[in-house]
């Protein structure tokens, strides 16, 4: 089975701090992504990798950026964390290119910034 | 601009009801899935779908590909079924890479 595990379920961090939420998928997928989830909302893409050191934003980039250094690894940093961040973080992988029909998702990272 | 709508948005129901969530997209797809999230945040799969029909136990899925409309139904309702249903589509016709577009979510509830 694949597995996509995210570092962290829940994290409280102050205003401002930096953080780091990190994601590893154990099936060398080309593809993987970052997205928030809130109420109401759904699943709002942030960042998309389709390969090591490639990146591409999404629909809300504003406040986050991201590293993909070893494929099977990407990261998503807050670097100055604001209110409005306080979000259910959710990373997901796929195949790439056209056979890449499924995405697998982690547990999701609860975060809450005060 | 919404390419996948679902409804309706929240649904509540009694534990054996038959139960159908509505899913329409927009855009030209090759796969569309439905999700299940739980409290707690996991998403797992529960079908992925380019045409026709599926069913795995008391879930069946089907998508009319001409009318861009898929529903998952659920038949003899249970309490462990609550939870939220997100209906996905894989677009490879997109400029971008994402490819995947998601409704905002179906939270049903089943009371016993």
């Amino acid at each position: 089975d694949v597995k996509v595990t995210q570092s962290s379920r829940y994290l409280v961090k102050r205003t401002g701090e930096k953080v780091f939420l990190e994601c590893v998928q154990d099936m060398d997928h080309e593809n993987m992504f970052w997205y928030r989830q809130d109420p109401g909302l759904g699943l709002r893409l942030i960042y998309f990798s389709y390969d090591v050191k490639m990146k591409e934003k999404g629909d809300i980039p504003e406040g986050y950026s991201v590293s993909r250094e070893k494929k099977e690894r990407f990261s998503l940093i807050l670097e100055s964390a604001s209110t409005n961040q306080t979000s259910m973080y959710l990373c997901a992988s796929r195949v790439g290119g056209d056979s890449g029909n499924t995405i697998y998702f982690g547990e999701g990272s609860w975060l809450t910034v005060v | 601009k919404n390419e996948v709508e679902q409804s309706p948005q929240n649904l509540t129901a009694q534990e054996g009801e038959f139960i159908t969530i509505n899913c329409s997209y927009s855009v030209g797809i090759s796969a569309l899935h439905w999700l299940q999230q739980h409290p707690g945040g996991g998403i797992v799969s529960l079908f992925m779908l380019s045409s026709g029909k599926k069913k795995h136990g008391r879930l069946i899925a089907t998508i009319n590909i001409q009318e861009k409309h898929s529903s998952l139904h659920i038949t003899a309702s249970h309490p462990r079924d609550s939870a939220v249903y997100i209906c996905a589509v894989r677009s490879p016709f997109t400029n971008t890479g994402n490819q995947f577009y998601f409704g905002t979510g179906t939270s049903l509830t089943v009371i016993p």
